[in-house]
Parts: structure tokens; C-alpha cells; sequence
């Protein structure tokens, strides 16, 4: 069946440090995008990144979409960057599947 | 450009009231998605609408309904609430049904219920 699996599920950093996380999925890919939610519940776009790299400041995406997976980088870590990360994928035109995510915590 | 906007913020409901969920899409977009995602948990697919229809249903009981409107904006109703419907509910709006365009969210409805 259809599966978007996300590792590590939490993760502990000092401000500063650097962090990897990936989005794996079972089937070829239509469509990738990576979320933030905040504390507060909002979640904002990070990234619309069916293939390829793309880079927006402290934060870069890459999806191998013939290896079936995704990872999203966050480098220098700052206190704003916890939260919950989820990448959420669209497999055949017309949902997209949330994996279960990264709850991030970043410590001063 | 205005983005996806949700009302009410919060709606307070008890077992077996009927709750009425609103969404409006970024202006150009045509398809809208609802989630339901319990405390501490990920995003559930709820529905998905495009061009006035219902194309896509998560495994949800039929007591989770909806419509689209003319003008693109939506409807979520639960009826006969229950303790676990208790959530915070997103709706998501994409520019066409088959476009590759992201889906931008709106900040949630939290629904509780007593």
C-alpha cells in the first residue's frame, strides 16, 4: 500500500547545529512538498520539490525520485525552527499522503 | 494575494451537535482538500473538491460531509459529533484539479468537543 515514512520521528538539537531529515515513499512520485507547523498549528510551505535540489536560506530540499525519497536540510539551527516538519506527498494527481514527521526542538 | 482562510477559529461543540466548517480558497484556485489532524497526530485526508464536485473521500464515516460552492469555497459538516472528533481541522487550496502547483494551507478550525 501506499506509505510516506519520515525519520527520525524526534530530534533534539543545540541552536547552531545542522539536520537531516528524510521523507521516504513507496511509490513514483507525482508531486513532494515539505511543511513546517508551528506551535501554534499553522503549516507553511517550505518546499514544492517533486525532483531535484532547491535552496531557500538556511534551508535545502533534495528528492531522488528514482530512489524514492527526500530530505530536508536545516542548517545553523535557531530557536524559530522547532516544530513539527512533514513532507507530504502526491502520488497520482489528486491527494496528497502526510507522512507522520519530525518533531524538531531546538535548545538555546 | 490573500491566502486560504478559515472560519471559525475555534468552535466549541457538544456529543451530537452538528458543526459547520468554512474555507475559501486563494482566489484562481478550484480545488480544495480538508484535513483532520488530532492532537499529536499527523494530517488525515478528509475530502477533496474541485469545480463543484466531491473527487477524492478519506476513510471517514459518512457523518463527515461536505460541498463546494460556486465560487470555490467550502463547507465542511460534521454531524452527531463525537468526544474523538475533538481536532484541529486544515483546508488546503491548489490552483486546478490536475495543476502542479503546491498546496497552501489555511491556519485550521479547532473544534472541541464536550
Amino acid at each position: 500500500g501506499i506509505q510516506v515514512e519520515q525519520s527520525p520521528p524526534d530530534l533534539i538539537l543545540q541552536e547552531g547545529a545542522n539536520s537531516t531529515l528524510r521523507c521516504n515513499f513507496s511509490d513514483s512520485v507525482n508531486n513532494l512538498q515539505w511543511f513546517h507547523q508551528n506551535p501554534w498549528g499553522q503549516l507553511i510551505n517550505l518546499f514544492y520539490i517533486p525532483s531535484g535540489t532547491k535552496q531557500n536560506g538556511r534551508l535545502s530540499a533534495t528528492t531522488v525520485a528514482t530512489e524514492r525519497y527526500s530530505l530536508l536540510y536545516i542548517s545553523s539551527s535557531q530557536t524559530t525552527d522547532s516544530g513539527v516538519y512533514f513532507c507530504a506527498v502526491d502520488f497520482a494527481g489528486n491527494q496528497f499522503y502526510f507522512g507522520t514527521g519530525t518533531s524538531l526542538t531546538v535548545i538555546p | 494575494e490573500a491566502g486560504v482562510t478559515q472560519s471559525p477559529t475555534h468552535l466549541i461543540k457538544t456529543r451530537g451537535q452538528q458543526a459547520t466548517l468554512r474555507c475559501s480558497p486563494i482566489s484562481g484556485h478550484t480545488s480544495v482538500y480538508w484535513y483532520q489532524q488530532a492532537l499529536g497526530l499527523g494530517l488525515q485526508f478528509l475530502l477533496w473538491y474541485d469545480e463543484g464536485e466531491e473527487r477524492n473521500r478519506g476513510n471517514f464515516p459518512p457523518r463527515f460531509s461536505g460541498r463546494q460552492f460556486p465560487n470555490y469555497s467550502s463547507e465542511l459538516n460534521v454531524n452527531a459529533l463525537e468526544l474523538e472528533d475533538s481536532a484541529l481541522y486544515l483546508c488546503a487550496s491548489r490552483g486546478t484539479m490536475r495543476s502542479n502547483q503546491p498546496q497552501q494551507f489555511g491556519d485550521g478550525t479547532r473544534l472541541s468537543i464536550l
